[in-house]
């Protein structure tokens, strides 16, 4: 069965440091999202992408924040300067044909 | 004000026991979904609703759309139902928006 997959799995990273957090969606799924959940929260809407352009994005995906397809394959969120608080779990996930959305594993970011 | 509200956030069951999770929005949706969450952190989807009823061996799921009301019932549950169970509202394609979860924990 096709599934989302996200790369690395756990990040640690200096405050200030820029990261990448990689995922390949399913193939043929055409929108994408980014998701996080802080220890002991919720998770929580970050941005959606359609068409290689954001649909939408929350009050969190401020301008440190930014998501490109740079190959037609790879989907990836950049954190240009870490914050302690960006420290978190990330899910990708893309949306199916019957509108469900499949989840990957999770990138576990930490800020030190 | 959240806009998706889990209850009961705890429940602990003994192995064989019906459980009942409850789910309530107050906005529009497209769908309602089910969501799984283990220990290890992983999301799995269990069901996606729009409206009336799904079954998926032990679980059923069941939407109201009027009452903005969603339930997910484990029949004869078992220790390795033991997760968070996620509610999340769709809206459109752009987003869900997360309940706080039910942590679930049944006992042999």
């Amino acid at each position: 069965e096709p599934e989302v997959t996200q790369t690395p799995s756990h990040q640690v990273t200096q405050m200030g440091q820029e990261v990448i957090l990689r995922c390949v969606p399913i193939s043929n799924h055409l929108y994408f999202y980014w998701y996080r959940q802080i220890l002991g929260q919720k998770v929580e809407f970050l941005v959606s992408f359609y068409n290689n352009e954001i649909s939408e994005k929350s009050e969190i995906f401020d301008d440190q924040f930014s998501v490109e397809r740079p190959d037609g394959s790879n989907f990836t969120l950049k954190i240009r300067s870490t914050k302690l608080e960006d420290s978190a779990m990330y899910f990708c996930a893309s949306l199916g044909l019957v509108y469900e959305q499949y989840f990957g594993p999770g990138t576990r970011l930490t800020v030190t | 004000k959240n806009e998706v509200e889990q209850s009961p956030q705890n429940l602990t069951a003994q192995e064989g026991e019906f459980i009942t999770i409850n789910c309530s929005y107050s906005v529009g949706i497209s769908a309602l979904h089910w969501l799984q969450q283990h220990p290890g952190g992983g999301i799995v989807s269990l069901f996606m609703l729009s409206s009336g009823k799904k079954k998926h061996g032990r679980l059923i799921a069941t939407i109201n759309i009027q009452e903005k009301h969603s339930s997910l019932h484990i029949t004869a549950s078992h220790p390795r139902d033991s997760a968070v169970y996620i509610c999340a509202a769709a809206i459109n394609t752009d987003k869900l928006i997360f309940g706080t979860g039910t942590r679930l924990q049944v006992f042999p």
